[in-house]
C-alpha cells in the first residue's frame, strides 16, 4: 500500500513568493496532520483535520499560513508570502479515526523548503 | 496533560540490546505510550505503542511499568541502521500528537 505522499520533496523559492505543499493521505484514513520541523523548535504540529474539517489550527504560525482539505484524498499547506524563517521540513501525516483508541499516525517523507 | 522525559543521547554497541527509557509520571489511565523514530532526512517512523501491557513486534519491545509512570523501548539486536532519534509520546487529548526532543541513539560498530 502507498504511504502518505507529499510533493514537492524539495523546493527553493525566493522571499515573497507563494509556496504550496501538497499531501495525499493513506487511503481510508480520515485524520490528516501537518507538522513542521526545524533544528530550533523540533517537530511542531501546525494543523489537524478530521473528516476534511480543520479541528485545531492553533499551531499555525501566522496568517501567512493556510491549509485546506477539499476532499479525503488531498490537502494543501500554503505560505503566502514566504519568508526565510519559513525554511523547514514540512511533514504530512494521516491516521484512521481517533488516536485515543490506540491507532497510530503515519508520516510522509516530508517537503524540504528553503526560502532565500 | 502527560509529558515525557527522555535522555538526550545514548550509545549502543552493534549487536547488543538498546534500552531507551522514558518517564511519563503524569500519564492518565487511558493514555497510550507511543514510540517513533526518525532517521536523518526521513519522516518519523512508527515503532510500537501500548497502554498497560508489555508489547512486542518485529521491530522492538515495549516494557511499561506497572504504575505506568515510565517505559522502556528495547531494540534487541541493534544495527547501524537503528541510529536515529527516538521519540516517546504520550497521547494528549484528542488527536494532538506532540513530539518532544527525543533520544539520539548512536549504534557503534
Amino acid at each position: 500500500d502507498a504511504g502518505v505522499i507529499q510533493s514537492p520533496r524539495h523546493e527553493v523559492t525566493e522571499m515573497g513568493q507563494e509556496v504550496t505543499l501538497r499531501c495525499k493521505p493513506i487511503s481510508g484514513h480520515n485524520s490528516l496532520f501537518w507538522y513542521r520541523q526545524t533544528m530550533m523548535r523540533g517537530l511542531e504540529l501546525l494543523i489537524y483535520f478530521n473528516n476534511n474539517v480543520p479541528i485545531d489550527d492553533s499551531g499555525m504560525p501566522e496568517d501567512r499560513f493556510s491549509a485546506k482539505m477539499p476532499n479525503a484524498s488531498f490537502s494543501t499547506l500554503k505560505i503566502q508570502p514566504s519568508e526565510p524563517r519559513d525554511s523547514a521540513v514540512y511533514f504530512c501525516a494521516s491516521s484512521w479515526e481517533g488516536l485515543g483508541s490506540g491507532n497510530t499516525i503515519y508520516f510522509g517523507e516530508g517537503s524540504w523548503l528553503t526560502v532565500v | 496533560d502527560a509529558k515525557t522525559t527522555q535522555p538526550p543521547s545514548m550509545d549502543c554497541a552493534e549487536g547488543r540490546a538498546a534500552n531507551l527509557p522514558c518517564n511519563h509520571s503524569t500519564i492518565s489511565g487511558n493514555e497510550y505510550v507511543y514510540w517513533y523514530r526518525q532517521i536523518h532526512s526521513q519522516g518519523p517512523q512508527y515503532i510500537i505503542h501500548g497502554l498497560k501491557n508489555n508489547e512486542t513486534n518485529e521491530m522492538a519491545s515495549l516494557i511499561i511499568t506497572e504504575d505506568r509512570k515510565s517505559s522502556t523501548l528495547i531494540l534487541p539486536h541493534a544495527t547501524l541502521r537503528d541510529t536515529a532519534v527516538y521519540y516517546c509520546i504520550v497521547l494528549l487529548t484528542g488527536n494532538q500528537f506532540y513530539f518532544g526532543t527525543g533520544t539520539s541513539l548512536t549504534v557503534i560498530p
